[in-house]
């Protein structure tokens, strides 16, 4: 079992341009989220699969946000047109199950200037 | 529809105990702790499922009061191990899609 990976790790990029996240889950996990985190905040949901279905989209994110998880494996996560309020730690979690653990990625750090 | 924690943060001393409370304005279905390091990513402590339920985890347990929308994350005997950011997270009732919503965070620090 290797885990919830995650790449990059790191992401520095200028205003504007757009930018891409790739979260591979434990194998065989169906549920999969996406979190946002800022220094000191708790994670803030940004989306969640069941399988390749996206089930629900924060209403704080805004369209230049999507997400996909073709075929129910790995998923990403596009930001066009990054701002400078993008910046934050981006983390993808798996669960085996609707309403089991959650188990994290080590996240991908955005820093837009 | 985030819940609540209390406290935001906590000093103790190694071997003190600590009490850290999450609250939700909606009825739960379920409560997920976790601890982050700083630098590192959640880890999962445990799930509480049913109104009333406690549970252990070595010296950490908790408790889920139903009817009071509330959950205690209870701490004894405190370890330097312990030290980082507890979240709770909460799974509202009703709905079918389990989405789990985390809490802002306590701070736990354990100084020797």
């Amino acid at each position: 079992d290797t885990g919830v990976s995650q790449d990059p790790r790191h992401k520095i990029t200028k205003r504007g341009q757009n930018v891409t996240f790739r979260c591979d889950p434990i194998s065989e996990h169906n549920r999969l989220y996406w979190y946002r985190q800022t220094l000191g905040q708790g994670p803030e949901f940004l989306t969640y699969f069941q399988n390749e279905a996206q089930l629900e989209k924060s209403r704080l994110l805004s369209d230049r946000f999507s997400a996909e998880r073709p075929k129910g494996s790995f998923s990403t996560l596009e930001i066009q047109r990054t701002e400078q309020g993008d910046s934050a730690m981006y983390l993808c979690a798996s669960s085996p199950s609707p309403s089991g653990e959650l188990f994290f990625g080590e996240g991908s750090r955005l820093t837009v200037l | 529809q985030q819940p609540v924690q209390s406290p935001q943060a906590v000093i103790l001393r190694e071997g003190e105990d600590a009490v850290i409370n999450c609250s939700s304005s909606k009825a739960l279905y379920s409560v997920h702790w976790y601890r982050q390091k700083h630098g590192e990513a959640p880890v999962f402590l445990m799930i509480l499922l049913k109104g009333g339920e406690q549970k252990g985890h070595d010296k950490i347990s908790a408790s889920f009061n139903e009817k009071k929308q509330q959950s205690s994350l209870y701490l004894t005997a405190s370890q330097l191990s312990y030290s980082g950011t507890y979240f709770c997270g909460t799974v509202n009732s009703g709905g079918s899609n389990y989405k789990l919503t985390f809490g802002k965070g306590t701070l736990l620090t354990v100084n020797p």
